[in-house]
């Protein structure tokens, strides 16, 4: 089975600076990984998405993951965040099983933005 | 504009009381989700569905029911065998192909009364 791992619970940085987020996955073979975003009391909105191909993808709202095989990571990244960054943040695995698609989540990663 | 509607917003139950969500979307997906999450623990799968008349359990079933009777609309019941109902639920959705990203609902929040 499929497993995520956001390893910092949460993270704080000031406005204007750079952001990466941690994400390691666990899954036999090649897998599909997504970073989510929610806001309070809001449901998820997607950020970006990795199916195959460049390893680099690009997201909405200035985010951009890396997928890196040897490592088993998709770290999320942003070179300047803004205030209005402050969210949790998700990231999922995909896997195909008999019965149909479903992901895994990790725990989420909650962003503090300081002015 | 198309989307996943859920409603009610905020739900209360009684001990012992049976309640239902719902969840309709008008984005003709084809399969439909339901996740319960609890602060410090992500996303847990309910129930799954790929198509009408079918679904599947996920990984907290326990205490829950859904239906599948037409494609747009997923209702979860919460029935009085879950003890601990008290949570954010939400539903998503997405294209027949499985690895299309879900796209989700606004939740609905549950307490008990």
């Amino acid at each position: 089975a499929q497993s995520v791992t956001q390893p910092d619970i949460h993270i704080t940085v000031s406005e204007g600076a750079s952001l990466e987020l941690r994400c390691n996955y666990s899954y036999g073979a090649t897998p599909y990984l997504f970073w989510y975003v929610q806001s309070p009391g809001q449901g998820l909105q997607l950020l970006l998405k990795y199916f195959s191909g460049d390893t680099l993808v690009q997201g909405i709202k200035g985010f951009e993951a890396e997928f890196k095989r040897s490592q088993s990571s998709f770290n999320l990244r942003k070179p300047s965040v803004h205030w209005s960054d402050a969210a949790e943040y998700f990231c999922a695995v995909g896997a195909q099983e008999t019965s149909g698609s479903r992901l895994t989540f990790g725990e989420g990663t909650q962003l503090t933005v300081n002015p | 504009d198309g989307g996943i509607t859920q409603s009610p917003k905020y739900l209360f139950r009684k001990e012992g009381q049976n309640v239902t969500l719902s969840c309709e979307q008008n984005l003709n997906h084809d399969a439909m989700y339901w996740y319960r999450q609890d602060p410090g623990q992500g996303l847990r799968l309910i129930y799954y569905s790929q198509i009408v008349n079918d679904f599947q359990k996920g990984d907290i079933a326990e205490g829950y029911s859904v239906s599948r009777e037409k494609k747009e609309s997923f209702p979860l019941t919460v029935t009085s065998a879950q003890k601990n109902p008290t949570a954010f639920y939400l539903c998503a959705s997405h294209k027949g192909m499985s690895n299309q990203p879900q796209h989700f609902g606004d939740g609905t929040r549950l307490s008990i009364l």
